[in-house]
């Protein structure tokens, strides 16, 4: 069935450093993968996605990798800053644009 | 103001009884999702919504119902409520784009079944 999932529950990083979040996938028939930021309380915000037929895609401080050989999806964040904190979700969109999301996980940034 | 809004922000209720989750959007959106965020966990699918009168169900769609008569509402219903349904709610909209996979959500609705 289909699934989206991530390797690392919580992650820890000093101010300044980069940050790398990841994901593994299942659905190979997904033509968007889409990472979101969760502050508590909050509703999930869109950061950035990737179309199935692209390798990489960058945006302000953040790039987006996608391996389809291991379907592996990763989120780059540089020099991140204690705003950063939040849980990240990756999501996958398959036909229909029916979007599933992985559990998550939720970045320290320690100042 | 424009964007999307769900209602109520709160609900406590007790099982058994029928409860109305509301959500509208003034973008005009063609899709529309719901979710639940259960505790320390991801979102999961609940029903999503193609266009007015188009619903499909997602992941966990036993013990909810949705309706969508206007592009503007996509209200979700609990015909008997469950303590597992205990969650926070999170409402959806995509506009008809193939460009991008982004999703715009409201604030959730946070469901408490005593």
């Amino acid at each position: 069935g289909e699934s989206v999932g991530l390797h690392l529950p919580t992650l820890s990083v000093q101010e300044g450093d980069n940050s790398i979040i990841n994901c593994a996938y299942s659905n190979s028939a997904s033509d968007y993968f889409i990472w979101y930021k969760q502050e508590s309380g909050k509703g999930p915000q869109f950061i950035i996605d990737i179309r199935s037929n692209m390798d990489k895609r960058q945006g302000q401080r953040v790039t987006v990798l996608l391996n389809k050989t291991v379907k592996h999806l990763s989120l780059q964040i540089a020099a991140t800053q204690p705003g950063d904190s939040a849980v990240y979700f990756c999501a996958e969109r398959s036909g229909g644009f029916k979007t599933i999301f992985g559990a998550g996980t939720r970045l320290f940034v320690k100042a | 103001d424009a964007g999307i809004t769900q209602s109520p922000r709160y609900k406590i209720t007790e099982t058994g009884r029928q409860v109305t989750l509301m959500c509208h959007q003034t973008w005009s959106h063609s899709y529309m999702f719901w979710y639940r965020q259960d505790l320390g966990h991801g979102l999961r699918l609940i029903y999503y919504s193609a266009a007015a009168d188009i619903t499909d169900k997602g992941e966990v769609p036993d013990g909810y119902v949705v309706s969508r008569s206007k592009t503007e509402n996509f209200p979700l219903t609990l015909e008997s409520a469950t303590r597992s349904q205990t969650s926070v709610y999170f409402c959806a909209s995509s506009p008809d784009r193939v460009q991008t996979g982004e999703l715009f959500f409201g604030e959730g609705s946070r469901l408490t079944v005593l």
